[in-house]
């Protein structure tokens, strides 16, 4: 399973909104609702954003936004924050039943 | 609040074998299926394995079927990850995460390094 395919990297400017593209197959984004969004801070675990393509778990700011269309997922932030620099990754569940990961968007804040 | 604690990583030779452990509080754990998630420092995320609530299911990524698995202790909340015939490729930070459903991780530790080299 190839992985998905995201920016290497995006910039923004404070209280700007910035888009990371997503990008995979009807075999993974296409296939099923089961998309999600990870912020990772360097040398800091991983922490789930978005789920089921747009949902946000209890304690995420709704300045993140998920969506999809087609093969392709999106993650907006609106209002950039300094706070909100930051690696970014994808994930979609498989018509295979396993999991692929984008390559990682680095997000810089100008 | 939702604690996962890794244990066990280290340095091993190519060949060798690791065991890493995931020490679980604050949920259900017996109720929760977990799973295993590498990253190479400076690279991508990849899931490796997932087990159901009670160790009667598993599933592996095929990139590493075969040399790991999975277990977990319930009666312990603890979750472990038997790793053999390591390579230098392997070398990453491993984490014990929780599933919310369809491999969406909502929970992460902090990650044990695993290094292998000789």
């Amino acid at each position: 399973q190839s992985a998905l395919t995201q920016p290497a990297s995006v910039s923004g400017s404070p209280g700007q909104s910035i888009t990371i593209s997503c990008t995979g197959t009807r075999s993974d984004i296409g296939a099923y609702n089961y998309v999600s969004w990870y912020q990772q801070h360097p040398g800091k675990a991983p922490k789930h954003l978005i789920y089921d393509v747009s949902k946000r778990p209890s304690g995420v700011s709704n300045r993140f936004s998920g969506s999809k269309s087609g093969d392709t997922a999106s993650l907006t932030i609106s209002g950039l924050q300094a706070e909100d620099e930051a690696d970014y990754h994808c994930s979609s569940f498989t018509t295979s039943g396993t999991l692929v990961f984008g390559g990682g968007t680095k997000l810089t804040v100008l | 609040e939702v604690q996962l604690v890794e244990s066990g990583g280290g340095l091993v030779l190519p060949g060798g074998s690791l065991r890493l452990s995931c020490a679980a509080s604050g949920f259900n754990f017996g109720d929760s299926w977990m799973n295993w998630v590498r990253q190479v420092p400076g690279k991508g995320l990849e899931w490796l394995a997932i087990i159901n609530q009670d160790g009667t299911g598993k599933h592996y990524a095929d990139s590493v079927e075969g040399r790991i698995a999975i277990s977990r202790d319930n009666a312990k909340n603890s979750l472990s990850l038997q790793m053999d015939s390591l390579r230098a490729e392997d070398s990453a930070v491993y984490y014990c995460v929780t599933d919310r459903g369809y491999k969406q991780f909502d929970h992460w530790g902090q990650g044990a390094l695993v290094t292998v080299s000789s």
